[in-house]
């Protein structure tokens, strides 16, 4: 089963409007970090946020927002007034803590097309 | 502060020939991962290095990949022989070992295409 799920494989929209990318995760951990990652053209992987499981509280970046909801295993991303340079990749990911180790899992990303 | 090196940038190479890729983390930061993105697809962990010592190499393709942290700073990735399924972009990341949800940063990217 995937850890990490990110059922829009692509999403485009023209400039301004507002866009929300979605991800359901997955783990019977208690502590868990949840992460986005964008990854334009160039192709390097940005980070954007991570968030743990004890906070729930939505966070707001600018024109970027973040709704973890821990009811319904989600971690869901909204750009609003997007622009033509938010146009890229995003993935989202989580941490679960192994042993002496945090693990890793990446969904398979959403490819957001913004049209002038 | 510097971020994650990588190189080459891009390599091309025939089937069963070998390649080594190099990655250079940020100061400071213990733990190291190779990553495997073919193109579509989210990043693969391949391997996880804390420090020198290797925490999670349970899906590296053991009988041609090899990775080394000598000295727990640098770090090769090596693929002998390739095979045309290798082509795809190996992503470096780091992280300072804090515990628990550590962010990874990642480098550039290694293009490779196999022929």
């Amino acid at each position: 089963a995937q850890k990490v799920t990110q059922a829009q494989t692509e999403i485009s929209v023209v400039e301004k409007e507002d866009v929300t990318l979605d991800c359901v995760y997955e783990t019977r951990d208690t502590t868990y970090y949840l992460f986005w990652y964008k990854q334009p053209p160039s192709g390097e992987l940005v980070f954007l946020i991570r968030r743990n499981s004890f906070d729930e509280q939505n966070e707001i970046s600018g024109r970027y927002s973040w709704n973890f909801q821990k009811s319904t295993s989600s971690f869901n991303f909204t750009i609003t007034a997007s622009q033509v340079v938010d146009s890229a990749v995003y993935f989202c990911a989580l941490s679960e803590a192994l042993d002496n180790f945090n693990k890793f899992y990446f969904g398979s990303g959403t490819k957001l097309n913004v049209k002038p | 502060e510097a971020g994650v090196a990588q190189s080459p940038r891009y390599k091309i190479i025939e089937k069963r020939q070998s390649v080594a890729f190099w990655c250079n983390p940020i100061s400071g930061h213990a733990t190291l991962y190779w990553y495997q993105q073919i193109l579509g697809q989210g990043p693969k962990l391949l391997i996880q290095f804390q420090n020198n010592g290797v925490v999670d190499d349970s899906q590296l393709p053991k009988d041609r990949f090899s990775a080394e942290r000598l000295k727990g700073v640098d770090s090769t990735l090596k693929i002998q022989p390739a095979k045309l399924e290798d082509s795809a972009v190996y992503l470096c990341a780091s992280s300072f070992n804090r515990g628990g949800g550590e962010t990874q940063y990642f480098g550039p990217g290694t293009r490779l295409l196999v022929l």
